[in-house]
């Protein structure tokens, strides 16, 4: 079974663009989270997407949204880049019968 | 309410030992505990997981110890090998309904051969 398959793995932008990345999870698995992982800020929740649907949101400006389309993959969007967005962003995948999560490579996004 | 406070922030031990890592939590209703385990340049992988019905839970040579009325649990690592040298992180959340993982901070670890 495939794991969890994040693209591109890494990223170069400058501040002020905007930037989309993308999840696929596992397969069968609905529940899609991401997450921002710095050094300074550690492993923090940005959404949670279930069906299509935003369940949760974390603490972070509306800059950064997200959706899932039918088929589970999930893409986030970063709009106005700030340097302090360089992170690796995490996606996590879950199946419904199971509390498990399971983390991609993650991308690495970095704003210049 | 919903920090998870995790110590130490470093450790180093010799080959064969055994690491402690500590986690404390605040918010009562969390009720799922994983911990990861990161390599550098990779995504976290889950090890194992408790929820407080139990008070350990082994699986290989990691153990969970879960401590309810201290809202507290650790992760044991038994004949800690050098390849077990990474950051290890735990987290705590509800077990069903929306999923949100609160992280602590982050123990690197390293086993010296």
């Amino acid at each position: 079974k495939a794991g969890v398959t994040q693209t591109p793995r890494y990223l170069i932008k400058t501040r002020g663009q905007q930037v989309t990345l993308s999840c696929s999870p596992i397969s069968g698995h609905r529940s899609v989270s991401w997450y921002q992982q710095t050094p300074g800020q550690g492993l923090q929740f940005l959404f949670e997407y279930f069906s299509e649907t935003q369940r949760n949101k974390g603490n972070f400006p509306g800059r950064f949204s997200g959706r899932q389309f039918s088929n589970s993959r999930s893409e986030m969007n970063v709009s106005t880049l700030e340097l302090g967005d360089s992170a690796l962003y995490l996606c996590a995948s879950r199946s419904i019968l199971n509390t498990e999560a399971f983390f991609g490579q993650g991308t690495r996004l970095t704003v210049v | 309410q919903q920090q998870v406070k995790q110590s130490p922030q470093s450790l180093i031990v010799q080959k064969g030992g055994i690491p402690i890592i500590n986690c404390a939590y605040e918010n009562t209703a969390f009720d799922y505990f994983p911990w990861y385990q990161q390599f550098p340049g990779k995504g976290p992988a889950l090890l194992i997981a408790i929820r407080p019905d139990v008070s350990e839970k082994k699986e290989g040579r990691f153990t969970i110890s879960f401590n309810k009325s201290a809202k507290q649990f650790s992760l044991h690592i038994m004949d800690s090998q050098p390849g077990d040298s990474a950051t290890y992180f735990c987290a705590a959340s509800k077990a069903s309904g929306t999923y949100k993982y609160i992280f602590g901070t982050g123990t690197r670890l390293k086993v010296l051969a």
